[in-house]
């Protein structure tokens, strides 16, 4: 599965939107982004994925680059609930493991 | 619907004492497992996973062991603990080649 990169934290103003960036510049045709987020102390959370085009959910909005190199994950109005280290994951479908490889993940604070 | 349990939330044990945490599925058949560590301020680390009863691969070389006696049932073992093994240990399932993985609330180990 191909590597990520992400900042290692990020502020956001409570009610702003959040911008998660992600960099996966040697994913594969059959690689699936996903988004994780773990707040403290507590499981992941599923939060989106996708393969190349846009996607959005009640939690988020997935934006993929034209050449799939990278992305970003749109809180649209972040609250402090959203406090949280959000883990972007490439993973091919292809495999019937279905592992995780988890990265250190981006720090994300939600600011009044 | 679907379910994870893992049990105990929290377990402090002396060095060299054995370990066995538990993790049970409810609501599906046949699931992929995974057992994952989160040492302090670190990211998450695969330590097993498991595709069918008996089916048991491991990620690292360690101190501990896995053991699927049953299709819902996940067991994380050691026959004696080591400080290092302190941490947040993380149960998931998945369904199938495809979508989300589900953790459970996890178990916070802390090895004196």
């Amino acid at each position: 599965d191909a590597k990520t990169t992400q900042p290692p934290s990020m502020d956001c103003a409570e009610g702003r939107a959040a911008n998660l960036p992600c960099n996966h510049s040697t994913i594969s045709g059959n690689e699936y982004v996903y988004w994780y987020r773990q707040i403290h102390s507590q499981g992941p959370q599923y939060i989106i994925h996708g393969l190349k085009n846009n996607e959005t959910n009640e939690m988020a909005s997935l934006i993929i680059t034209e050449d799939r190199k990278s992305s970003t994950l749109i809180l649209p109005h972040a609250t402090l609930r959203d406090t949280a280290v959000y883990y972007c994951i490439v993973r091919s479908h292809s495999s019937n493991t279905g592992k995780l490889i988890f990265g250190q993940g981006t720090t994300l604070q939600v600011k009044p | 619907s679907q379910t994870i349990h893992q049990w105990p939330a929290t377990l402090v044990q002396p060095v060299g004492s054995p370990l066995s945490l538990e993790c049970t599925v409810e609501g599906t058949s046949n699931p992929n497992l995974y057992w994952y560590r989160q040492a302090a301020g670190r990211g998450l680390q695969l330590l097993f996973y498991s595709v069918g009863i008996g089916q048991i691969s491991s990620e690292v070389p360690q101190n501990l062991s896995a053991s699927r006696p049953q299709d819902r049932q996940f067991i994380l073992s050691s026959k004696k603990l080591l400080l290092s093994d302190s941490g947040f240990y993380l149960c998931a399932w998945r369904q199938g080649s495809l979508g989300e993985q589900y953790f459970g609330p996890g178990t916070r180990l802390t090895v004196t």
